[in-house]
């Protein structure tokens, strides 16, 4: 059981170029979340998605898109960066109402 | 709306000292408050998560926190510091129901000396 899996662990972007953050869970959990990490911060919620083709904006969208394809799977998008999106991405995902959520190890991105 | 508040960026307690890390919460409804652990460069893990339930509430690691409606707290403390308790902490507020949302604080990082 991997729990959560994110790729890559580390990026490099230019100014101006896309990427997708990648995110799996084998959990078989219907919540799934991205956060920001930014330091001194806390976690703040990007995107989240109650099942597979169901996505709703956080309170930092900006940026970014998201899409559920299936139950396992939750990639974001960055089609424009931007320095400002310097940051660690964490995703996350739940099973029911008490809100747990389980984490994967991060992506650290760097947008130069 | 929630939201949450810890109080102090950074703890340094003695090894074998008490350890409390404040959070102080706000919310329209009962909510359901948690605190996670993060450890250098790795994702975030539950500790503990307080649901309506007993208002005193244990978790990993000899931890444990104490759900105080009156004064809006829900403080983590732990009786004896040890080196590997040192991480960033964070409170979270979510209200539940259909809000599923985690709100979170900004994190608390404790230091352990020896």
């Amino acid at each position: 059981n991997a729990g959560v899996t994110q790729t890559p662990k580390f990026r490099i972007l230019k100014i101006g170029q896309s990427m997708t953050l990648q995110c799996t869970q084998d959990m078989n959990h219907n919540y799934m979340y991205w956060y920001r990490q930014d330091p001194g911060m806390g976690l703040k919620l990007i995107y989240y998605s109650v099942g597979a083709g169901i996505t709703d904006k956080g309170e930092v969208p900006n940026g970014y898109n998201v899409s559920r394809s299936t139950t396992e799977d939750f990639p974001l998008r960055l089609e424009l960066a931007a320095p400002s999106q310097t940051s660690v991405y964490f995703c996350a995902s739940g099973r029911d109402l008490s809100e747990t959520q389980y984490f994967g190890p991060g992506t650290r991105l760097l947008v130069l | 709306a929630q939201s949450v508040t810890q109080l102090g960026s950074h703890v340094s307690v003695s090894e074998g000292a008490l350890v409390l890390l404040r959070c102080n919460y706000s919310s329209s409804v009962p909510p359901y408050l948690f605190w996670y652990v993060q450890y250098p460069n790795q994702g975030l893990q539950l500790l503990l998560k307080y649901t309506s339930a007993a208002t005193l509430v244990k978790g990993i690691n000899g931890f444990e926190a104490e759900f105080k409606k009156s004064e809006t707290s829900f403080h983590l403390t732990k009786p004896s510091a040890h080196m590997s308790d040192a991480a960033e902490y964070f409170c979270a507020v979510s209200l539940g129901g259909s809000n599923y949302k985690l709100t979170f604080g900004k994190g608390t990082l404790l230091t352990v000396n020896p």
